[in-house]
């Protein structure tokens, strides 16, 4: 059973950045059928989606978000991450990682994290 | 970007009751899309996907249809647990996007 959990500081500075793992147990990271995605939920509204890595390298980002976001692959630790610089208070939110296969069904986010909650203040 | 639009905001209905849940994109996206069930403090919950297959371990009482841009999830009669909010996300063109959610509440 493929699990994934997020990890990383619940407290970030303004203008500072925002850096979260999500580590992937039972199953590979490194399978080439997958994509890695990042998804956050402020505090009481919905879902929005920050970006996807597939076979370690090909990125897809939130255009939204582009020019703040990095996200990668760390093969050899079966980790996924986010990093997301020059954080203000409207990036508080809950941040999710999660699956899509990206060949046969369903094309969706099918595997999520617990999600962790990143606060934003000084 | 393809906007998704949820309506309505907050369904309440009482158990065994029919929900209707409409989401409407602002393009077509063909039958690529997904609904997601989330409850309080959980991640969301795929429940179906390309418009109408229900996800693994989905109980049949939820069903979805449309294509195009006008979409629907229908849970036949709601038990105890279905009391939730729920999201579409199209997954035809980058950005991915999801719409903005409906909460069936009890009534």
């Amino acid at each position: 059973q493929l699990q994934l959990q997020e990890s990383g500081p619940g407290l970030v500075k303004p203008s500072e950045t925002l850096s979260l793992t999500c580590t992937v147990s039972g199953g590979s990271i490194s399978t080439s059928t997958n994509y890695w995605g990042w998804i956050r939920q402020p505090p009481g509204k919905g879902l929005e989606w920050i970006g996807s890595i597939y076979d370690k390298e090909s990125t897809y980002y939130n255009p939204s978000l582009k020019s703040r976001v990095t996200i990668s692959v760390d093969t050899s630790k079966n980790q996924c991450s986010l990093k997301l610089s020059s954080v203000t208070a409207a990036d508080a939110a809950v941040y999710y990682c999660a699956r899509r296969v990206a060949v046969g069904a369903p094309r969706y986010f099918d595997y999520w994290g617990q999600g962790t909650l990143v606060t934003v203040s000084s | 970007e393809i906007v998704m639009t949820q309506s309505p905001a907050t369904l309440s209905l009482s158990p065994g009751e029919r929900a209707t849940l409409s989401c409407r994109a602002s393009q077509s996206v063909s039958n690529y899309l997904a609904w997601y069930q989330q409850k309080h403090g959980q991640a969301p919950r795929l429940l179906i996907y390309d418009a109408s297959n229900r996800a693994p371990g989905i109980p049949a009482r939820f069903s979805g249809s449309g294509s195009g841009t006008d979409f629907t999830l229908t849970i036949s009669s709601l038990e105890p647990e279905d009391f939730a909010v729920y999201y579409c996300q199209q997954r035809s063109n980058w950005p991915l996007t999801f719409g903005g959610g409906t909460k069936v509440e009890i009534k």
